[in-house]
C-alpha cells in the first residue's frame, strides 16, 4: 500500500521569507504520479504541480519550486519570498500504477497536509 | 464555469437522520470519488466510480453508499448519520488516462451531525 508523510503539520512565517513543505512517500510501484494542492482559507482545492516518477527533474513556476528526489522519496515544495496570500493548507498526494491501465480510477492517496501561515 | 458542483456547501443533521450530498460534474470525465477531510488525516477516499455503472469502496466505506446516477451525477448517502460523520466531504473528478491536473474538486460541503 502507498502512504503519502507530511510531517510538518503547521509552520509560521515572515512575509518576504523563504519556506520548504517536506513530502515523503512510499510505494513499491516503480511508475507513479506525485501532486501538490493548495486548499486556502476559502476551502476549496486548487491544483499546483504533477510530476511521474520517471521524470526527476526539479520544476519552477514563478515563486514556486519542486524538488523530486527519488532516492529519498521525497518531493518538495519551496515557496521563496512568501506573501500574505500563502497562506493555505498544502497537500502532497500520490496516485501508483499506469492510470490508463489502472481499472481502480486513479486513486489519490493525500498526506496529512501543512498548514502554512504568513505574517505580515 | 466548467468543473465539479457540489450540493448542499453547509448541513446540519441529528443523529440517525438520513441525507445524500450530491455531485456533479460537466467535464466528460469517466471516474468520480467522494472523499472527507478531517484535521491533520488529509484526505480520505470514502467511495469511486471508475467509470460509468461501477462503484467500490475505497479506504473509509463505512456508514455511507453511492450512486452513480450518469456519467455526470455522482451522490453520497448517509443513511443514519452519526456524530463521527461531522466531516468536509468533497466530490471530484477526473479523465483516466489524462491525469495533467490530477483530480478537479468540488467546493465541498461541511456536515456536522449532532
Amino acid at each position: 500500500a502507498q502512504k503519502v508523510t507530511q510531517a510538518q503539520t503547521e509552520i509560521s512565517v515572515v512575509e518576504k521569507e523563504d519556506v520548504t513543505l517536506d513530502c515523503v512517500y512510499e510505494t513499491r510501484d516503480t511508475t507513479y504520479y506525485l501532486f501538490w494542492y493548495k486548499q486556502p482559507p476559502s476551502g476549496e482545492l486548487v491544483f499546483l504541480i504533477r510530476r511521474n516518477s520517471f521524470d526527476e527533474q526539479n520544476e519552477i513556476s514563478g515563486r514556486y519550486s519542486w524538488n523530486f528526489q527519488k532516492s529519498t522519496s521525497s518531493f518538495n515544495f519551496t515557496i521563496t519570498a512568501s506573501q500574505v496570500v500563502d497562506s493555505a493548507v498544502y497537500f502532497c498526494a500520490l496516485i501508483v500504477g499506469i492510470p490508463w491501465y489502472n481499472n481502480a480510477g486513479n486513486m489519490l492517496t493525500f498526506g496529512g497536509g501543512t498548514r502554512l501561515m504568513v505574517k505580515p | 464555469n466548467a468543473g465539479v458542483t457540489q450540493t448542499p456547501k453547509f448541513q446540519v443533521l441529528k443523529t440517525g437522520q438520513s441525507m445524500t450530498l450530491q455531485c456533479a460534474q460537466d467535464m466528460n470525465h469517466n471516474s468520480m470519488y467522494w472523499y472527507r477531510q478531517d484535521p491533520g488525516m488529509g484526505l480520505r477516499l470514502i467511495y469511486y466510480s471508475a467509470s460509468e455503472g461501477t462503484t467500490d469502496k475505497g479506504e473509509v466505506p463505512n456508514g455511507y453508499n453511492v450512486s452513480r446516477l450518469n456519467k455526470r451525477e455522482f451522490s453520497l448517502r448517509l443513511e443514519s448519520a452519526a456524530p463521527s460523520q461531522t466531516s468536509v466531504y468533497f466530490c471530484a473528478s477526473s479523465e483516466r488516462q489524462a491525469l495533467r491536473m490530477g483530480y478537479t474538486f468540488g467546493s465541498g460541503t461541511r456536515l456536522t451531525v449532532v
